[in-house]
């Protein structure tokens, strides 16, 4: 386990549903990212929290809207999705400077938008 | 617009040989070089880092170099096992610290 959980692991919604991702850390980290991995295409940086302040939103679409209350829990809620935003969501964590470390990656949430 | 490639074709070899893999960018001038290995169903986990004035980096069986002049890095596994089948990626960080981007990632088959 690498101490990052998600939940849940796995998501189906219709377009008009309304659901949350959840991502938890257990490893001190200042740093918590959301990304999306779709089939056949590289990992994508979706937002980065750095001590629960917003730094980076890679112009992701408003239907996407995450949330950090604290350094430890990451949410992602969702909202009037598209069926081409079905992927798997991965969460990662990471200490020190943005994006130059190491970082520490969730089991990630399957999800499928009908 | 920044570009990296990895070699989206399969690479299978033997066990026990060194398997290569290559992790090319253009327009970019990463800081840092990452590379991760995932298996099916599951998040990336990291494998190690390169910094832009380090040639080269060990650890165990893994070997990573990084070329900013052929804008490339070879990621090696040597005496590669059945058990190091999975994808591996890289990926690069900037200076600033406000982007990470990620190859497609290629994936491994040894063979016992």
């Amino acid at each position: 386990e690498t101490g990052v959980t998600q939940t849940p692991r796995h998501l189906v919604m219709g377009m008009t549903n309304k659901k949350s991702l959840k991502c938890e850390q257990h490893l001190g980290h200042n740093a918590m990212y959301w990304y999306k991995q779709s089939a056949k295409k590289p990992l994508e940086l979706m937002f980065v929290y750095n001590f629960k302040e917003q730094t980076e939103n890679n112009s992701v679409p408003s239907r996407f809207s995450p949330e950090c209350p604290n350094s430890s829990h990451l949410f992602l809620h969702l909202h009037t999705l598209q069926p081409e935003d079905s992927a798997l969501y991965l969460c990662a964590s990471s200490q020190g400077e943005l994006l130059k470390n190491e970082q520490f990656f969730g089991p990630g949430t399957r999800l499928t938008v009908l | 617009s920044q570009k990296i490639e990895q070699n989206s074709e399969a690479l299978n070899i033997q066990e026990g040989k060194t398997a290569t893999l290559t992790c090319n960018y253009t327009n970019y001038s990463p800081a840092y070089l990452q590379w991760y290995r995932q298996d099916p169903g599951r998040g990336p986990v990291f494998l190690l880092l390169i910094r832009e004035n380090e040639k080269e980096k060990r650890k165990e069986r893994l070997k990573v170099t990084f070329d900013t002049t052929l804008k490339q890095s070879l990621f090696h596994i040597t005496a590669s096992q059945p058990a190091d089948s999975a994808t591996y990626l890289c990926a690069l960080a900037n200076n600033a610290g406000n982007m990470l981007t990620f190859g497609g990632g290629t994936r491994l088959m040894v063979k016992p």
